[in-house]
This record gives C-alpha cells, structure tokens and sequence, in this order.
C-alpha cells in the first residue's frame, strides 16, 4: 500500500518570506498523481498543485511551486511571497494512474502559520 | 468545488442510531467518495463509486455501507454508529477517466458527533 508522509506537523514563516513543505511518499508503481490541497479554518478542502509523476517538469501555479524528486519520491511546496490568506493545514496526496476509480492517499498535513 | 453540497453539515446523535450522510453534485461527474478525517490521521478513504449502483471499500470501511441509486446521489450510512464515527466526513468527485484532469472536488464537509 502506498503512504504519504509530511514530517512537519507545523510551519511558520513571516509574511512576504518562502516557506517550503515537505512531502514523501512511498509507491511501486511509475505512473502516479501527486497533489498538496490547502484547508483552510472553513474546512473547505481547495487543490492548490497537482504533479504528474511522467512529467519530469515541475509543476508552478503562481506564488506555488513544487519540487519533484521521482527518484527520491519527495514532492515538496514551495510558497513564496507567503499571505496572510495562506494560512491553513496543506495536506500531501497520492493517486495511482492505473486505475480511474481509486480514491486519494493523503498525509497528515502540515499547520501553516503566517506572522504578520 | 464542482457543485457539491452535502447534507447535513453538522449531526448529533446517539450510540447504536443509524445515520445517513447525502452527497449530491450537479457536474455528472463519474466517480464519487467518501473520506473521513481525524485529527492526526489526514484524510482516510471510507468508499467510493465508479458509476451508479458500482461502489467499492475504501482503506477504513468497517462500519460503514454506501449507495448510489443516480449519477448525482452519494450516500453514506452508518448502521449503528459508535462513537469512534465521531469525525468529519468529506465527499468527493472527479470527472471520468480521460478526462484532462485527474483531480477531485471535495464538498464542504459534514461534523459528526457520535454520544
């Protein structure tokens, strides 16, 4: 079975200032999804990047940026000019691609806390 | 996301009651799941459906039993809840296989509490 592991129960970064989190996963397979989703207080679960495992480019969706290691099965985010509105719980995930119908292996999230 | 909503939001209730979740979503999308979520554990998968009356088990789904009648019906029910149930179940749904994104759609989640 695979697992997803964040070591990092809790962050904290200035405001304006980049914080990286950390993500491993351990898997058989090639051909996966990896994804980091953000909760917020509102428990509201919002996808923030998504990575293919056969895309050796790493994925970037405007202040938010990953760093895929395949060979280390290491998915880290990387959040930069980091937002008041960027606090929240970042939860790692994982999806094989064999099939369409299986569900999400997430971690335990990461506390994000941004100082004023 | 995706225009999922679940009902209800919040439920207290009692040991050895029966109790069911609705996830409804109006994207005709194909897959549908439940999770729950505790503190200190992430996200866990209960079940999940790859199309009506096709559902399967999930990582913890002891305890638990689902339906899917229609395309944008999800149920989850609890047949005699237990207090280790206390938790805060979020539904999910993708588009079907193929699609140009492999992502799910999370509703806004329902607390549970189990006496």
């Amino acid at each position: 079975a695979q697992t997803v592991t964040q070591s990092q129960p809790e962050m904290s970064v200035q405001e304006a200032e980049t914080v990286t989190l950390s993500c491993t996963y351990d898997t058989s397979e090639s051909d996966y999804y990896l994804f980091w989703y953000k909760q917020p207080p509102s428990r509201q679960m919002i996808l923030v990047i998504r990575q293919e495992a056969y895309k050796q480019q790493n994925a970037t969706e405007n202040r938010f940026s990953v760093n895929f290691q395949k060979a280390a099965k290491s998915f880290s985010l990387k959040i930069s000019d980091s937002q008041l509105g960027d606090a929240a719980m970042y939860f790692c995930a994982y999806r094989s691609a064999r099939g369409g119908a299986d569900g999400l292996t997430f971690g335990k999230g990461t506390h994000l806390i941004i100082q004023p | 996301d995706a225009g999922i909503t679940q009902s209800p939001r919040h439920k207290v209730t009692e040991t050895g009651t029966p109790v069911t979740l609705r996830c409804h979503q109006t994207e005709n999308h194909r897959y549908m799941y439940w999770y729950r979520q505790d503190p200190g554990h992430g996200l866990r998968l209960i079940h999940y459906s790859y199309g009506v009356k096709d559902t399967d088990k999930g990582e913890v789904s002891d305890g638990y039993s689902v339906s899917r009648s229609k395309t944008e019906d999800f149920l989850l029910t609890l047949e005699s809840a237990t207090s280790s149930q206390t938790s805060v179940y979020f539904c999910a749904t993708k588009p079907r296989q193929g699609s140009s994104t492999d992502t799910q759609y999370f509703g806004p989640g329902t607390r549970l509490t189990v006496l």
